[in-house]
């Protein structure tokens, strides 16, 4: 149950695109299309961005997209904002029927 | 509106055990499975176990199997976690989560956490 690998963090200027990368195994994030990705701001609880590798629920910007090829699952931030700075984290599915999140990367607006 | 209001989070020392609790309000409990994911003091997020919506455990992290175990209650709307024999690591915020469907790690509700402190 390694925890899945992100960049410790990601910087980029408002108005501009950043990809977070979540990197796993083909026990994790290649096996299944299960992969969420989690946005949470300091003293608060997580809030779901993205589940089943690219679908967003209700109410979550559009300007959040993500994807997946083979083991690595990325997270887009579009256009991005001063209220997206924030720590993202991936989290997927395993083989054992177990769950495992990434590492956590801190994004910062300049 | 849904709710998950987490409980039972102390002080303990080490080798003691502490059952934490987390009530559920808003939506019908027995249609999801439930997860704890706990934050260790600037740290990530580590999920720790789920259980199922009829209440057959998913699984525990490798980091407190044997020590841990969930467990939950249709009449009370309630998710539990036993835990036993803690350690110093176990010190955390301790957040229960609402699992959108089938055991996908998807957690589309979340409480707002109760923190465990492990010390001597």
């Amino acid at each position: 149950q390694s925890a899945l690998t992100q960049p410790a963090s990601v910087s980029g200027s408002p108005g501009q695109s950043i990809t977070i990368s979540c990197t796993g195994s083909s026990s994790d994030v290649g096996g299944y299309n299960f992969v969420s990705w989690y946005q949470q701001h300091p003293g608060k609880a997580p809030k779901l961005l993205i589940y089943d590798v690219s679908s967003r629920p209700s109410g979550v910007s559009n300007r959040f997209s993500g994807s997946k090829s083979g083991n690595t699952a990325s997270l887009t931030i579009s256009g991005l904002q001063a209220e997206d700075e924030a720590d993202y984290y991936c989290s997927s599915y395993t083989s054992s029927s177990t769950h495992v999140f990434g590492t956590g990367t801190k994004v910062t607006v300049l | 509106e849904v709710q998950l209001v987490e409980s039972g989070g102390d002080l303990v020392q080490p080798g003691r055990s502490l059952r934490l609790s987390c009530a559920a309000s808003g939506f019908t409990f027995d249609d999801y499975a439930m997860h704890w994911v706990r934050q260790a003091p600037g740290k990530g997020l580590e999920w720790v176990s789920g259980i199922t919506w009829n209440r057959v455990p998913i699984g525990y992290a490798d980091s407190v199997k044997g020590r841990f175990t969930i467990s939950r209650d249709s009449a009370r709307k309630s998710l539990y976690l036993q835990m036993n024999s803690l350690r110093a690591e176990d010190t955390a915020l301790y957040f229960c989560a609402r699992d959108m469907y089938a055991g996908t790690s998807s957690y589309d509700y979340w409480g707002q956490g109760t923190l465990v402190t492990v010390s001597s």
